[in-house]
């Protein structure tokens, strides 16, 4: 297993445009999260998953932002009608369950830029 | 509100020193506390955890430490070296969720 693998790494857009990233989590892990770093700042938590249950969604994840993990496997997070502010990273994370719930493992992020 | 402060926001210390990064927290009931390393346009590295119960943990130059009570917690650098040159996040773990500082970029100079 080579770890949480994200694409693409990056993306550039044009504002008003939809995008999609994938996010393949360590196979074992049944939770996965999203997570959204803007330049010179922490990452901010949008959304977990576990299994395919979406359980808990912040509020930054306006209409605009949709997340699926149908198979309860690798998930997708989607952008429509891109503004220039959704210019950031976006880092997903897995997890296992029990002891470890909370050990999470960042992949490398998808970079997106709104033009 | 959670919420995670990181000081200070930048350092700059000669090849071999010895520091101290600082992270605070408002809110005490956290599950754990973790120590991220960031290098530039790249993921998270999980450095240390640190369980709500426990005081402090160490990886080889790395130690970090919890006070709940307090609300802080501190990430020491032993005999810094330039590949230790990177942006440091503390987060806290409260349900499923990291609440993370900004961070602190550190420069190494050889």
């Amino acid at each position: 297993d080579t770890g949480v693998s994200q694409n693409p790494r990056h993306k550039i857009t044009k504002r008003g445009q939809n995008v999609t990233f994938r996010c393949d989590p360590i196979s074992e892990h049944n939770r996965l999260y999203w997570y959204r770093q803007t330049l010179g700042q922490g990452p901010e938590f949008l959304t977990y998953f576990q299994n395919e249950a979406q359980l808990e969604k912040s509020r930054l994840l306006s209409d605009r932002f949709s997340a699926e993990r149908p198979k309860g496997s690798f998930s997708t997070l989607e952008i429509q009608r891109t503004e220039q502010g959704d210019s950031a990273m976006y880092l997903c994370a897995s997890s296992p369950g029990g002891s470890g719930a909370n050990v999470l493992t960042f992949g490398a992020g998808s970079r997106l830029t709104v033009l | 509100k959670q919420e995670v402060t990181q000081i200070p926001a930048a350092l700059s210390v000669p090849e071999g020193e010895n520091l101290v990064l600082n992270c605070s927290f408002t809110d005490s009931a956290i599950y754990n506390l973790q120590w991220f390393r960031q290098d530039p346009g790249k993921g998270l590295t999980s450095l240390l955890l640190i369980q709500s119960s426990q005081r402090e943990q160490t990886s080889g130059r790395l130690n970090a430490s919890l006070d709940k009570s307090s609300g802080r917690s501190t990430l020491y650098i032993a005999a810094s070296q330039p590949g230790d040159s990177a942006t440091y996040l503390c987060a806290g773990s409260y349900g499923n969720k990291l609440v993370f500082g900004a961070g602190t970029i550190l420069r190494v100079k050889s």
